[in-house]
């Protein structure tokens, strides 16, 4: 079974420009989440879906962040525009059900704003 | 915030040892996840301990939690270089859905 799919892996741009990142989750999974992972923070989540509904976006550092989920396959996190502090890997998991299922992670995107 | 914190931050051991690493955390949980990192890959989930268990054993590991001390343990017995990677417990409170994540212990094992 394929499991959850983001890309692109890496992306290297320079501050200012628009970066997007997507996630496709595992079919049939109703939860998706966004978490941002960086060696002084650790790993964050910053915004949770619910049947492609958002939950709680509390964890979306500013307004330059913004995620849409337009239907139960695929997800966008758009950063606009980016500075060179958004650098870190970007990861989307997905989860079938309630909270005691594990989530299921992508491999993530290296994220480098020069 | 960080719900939960791993220890030690790091380890080092020989291939056959055990290893142990400990999650200690701050609020009331639902359950209590680990899971495992390799090195520029996602994380993949190892093991759910719920508040009503004390022990639990998947494999060659075992996972125990005291919620009186509010700590957990993972152990894994007869180590591979293989099972080298961050680990990283992570835990719900109340009725929340977010799982929030230690900072994770990285793991060597020298064949």
């Amino acid at each position: 079974d394929a499991g959850v799919i983001q890309s692109p892996r890496h992306e290297v741009t320079e501050m200012g420009q628009e970066v997007t990142l997507r996630c496709k989750p595992i079919s049939g999974h109703d939860y998706l989440f966004w978490y941002r992972q960086t060696m002084m923070r650790g790993l964050e989540l910053l915004i949770y879906f619910n049947n492609n509904v958002p939950i709680d976006d509390s964890g979306m550092p500013e307004d330059r962040f913004s995620a849409k989920m337009p239907n139960a396959s695929f997800s966008t996190l758009k950063i606009q525009p980016s500075e060179p502090r958004d650098s870190a890997v970007y990861f989307c998991a997905s989860r079938d059900g309630w909270g005691n299922q594990p989530q299921h992670f992508g491999d993530g995107t290296r994220l480098s704003i020069l | 915030s960080q719900q939960g914190e791993e220890d030690p931050q790091a380890l080092s051991i020989q291939e056959g040892e055990n290893a142990t690493m400990n999650c200690s955390y701050k609020t009331s949980i639902n359950n209590l996840q680990w899971y495992r990192q390799n090195s520029g890959r996602g994380l993949v989930h190892l093991i759910l301990i719920r508040s009503n268990e004390r022990e639990k054993h998947s494999g060659r590991l075992r996972v125990t939690l005291d919620t009186s001390k509010k700590s957990s343990s993972l152990l894994i017995t007869a180590s591979r270089a293989a099972d080298t990677a961050s680990y990283f417990c992570a835990s719900t409170q109340g009725g929340s859905e977010k799982l929030v994540f230690g900072k994770g212990t990285k793991l060597t094992v020298n064949p």
